[in-house]
């Protein structure tokens, strides 16, 4: 089973800073990984698929990127509601990582 | 605008077996995968069960497989999840999600319900 890890645990930047979240697969998932925002009390939602493609209606601050084993969420310029949780997870299969919170500084 | 609404969550005592729905719309249900996923209070998201659109091979986590039973009514485009012996470690809110495809394997999940909360404790 792969196995995917997520840093830092918790993230702090301030509004307008650029936010870099990783993603480690314990073996290669080629491009097959997406990531995921969910905020407090909602659903999670869809961003990045694929590794690099933005699902619809996602900004174009979020960016994906990453093949193999390594992978990279990269969030140019922080608005207030980008303040959350971010998961990743291998395509077809159901796991997560452990997740990224990424809170105001 | 396509929706998906869960529900039959609760408070149970452990042992108990309880049966979500999640009824779904906006879509043709009968083309994708669909999964239950869930989260415990405070924790993070964790994959639970996922079957085809057609319905056939089912996919469980080690955590509940024997337990839990994912099924899928597609006349009336809702998805289930019965689920028997629940302990306080299945307490968490209970997500439907919808696959980006027929297949599970090439699919993510494109669309989430809001969730219903399980409770199991004495």
């Amino acid at each position: 089973e792969i196995v995917l890890t997520q840093s830092p645990a918790t993230l702090s930047l301030s509004p307008g800073e650029r936010a870099t979240l990783s993603c480690r697969a314990s073996q290669s998932v080629s491009n097959y990984l997406a990531w995921y925002q969910q905020k407090p009390g909602q659903a999670p939602r869809l961003l990045i698929y694929d590794a690099s493609n933005r699902a619809t209606g996602i900004p174009g601050r979020f960016r994906g990127s990453g093949s193999g084993t390594d992978f990279t969420l990269t969030i140019s310029s922080l608005e207030p509601e980008d303040f959350a949780v971010y998961y990743c997870q291998q395509r077809g299969k159901g796991t997560f990582g452990q997740g990224t919170k990424l809170e105001i500084k | 605008e396509v929706q998906l609404l869960e529900s039959g969550g609760g408070l149970l005592q452990p042992g108990g077996s309880l049966r979500l729905s999640c009824a779904a719309s906006g879509f043709t249900f009968s083309s994708y995968a669909m999964s239950w996923v869930r989260q415990a209070p405070g924790k993070g998201l964790e994959w639970v069960s996922t079957i085809p659109g057609s319905g056939g091979s089912t996919f469980y986590a080690d955590s509940v497989r024997g337990r839990f039973t994912i099924s899928r009514d597609n006349s009336k485009d809702t998805l289930f999840l019965q689920m028997h012996s629940l302990g306080a470690e299945d307490t968490a809110v209970y997500y439907c999600a919808k696959h980006t495809d027929f297949s599970p394997s090439r699919s993510y999940f494109d669309r989430w319900g809001q969730g219903t909360l399980v409770t199991v404790s004495s």
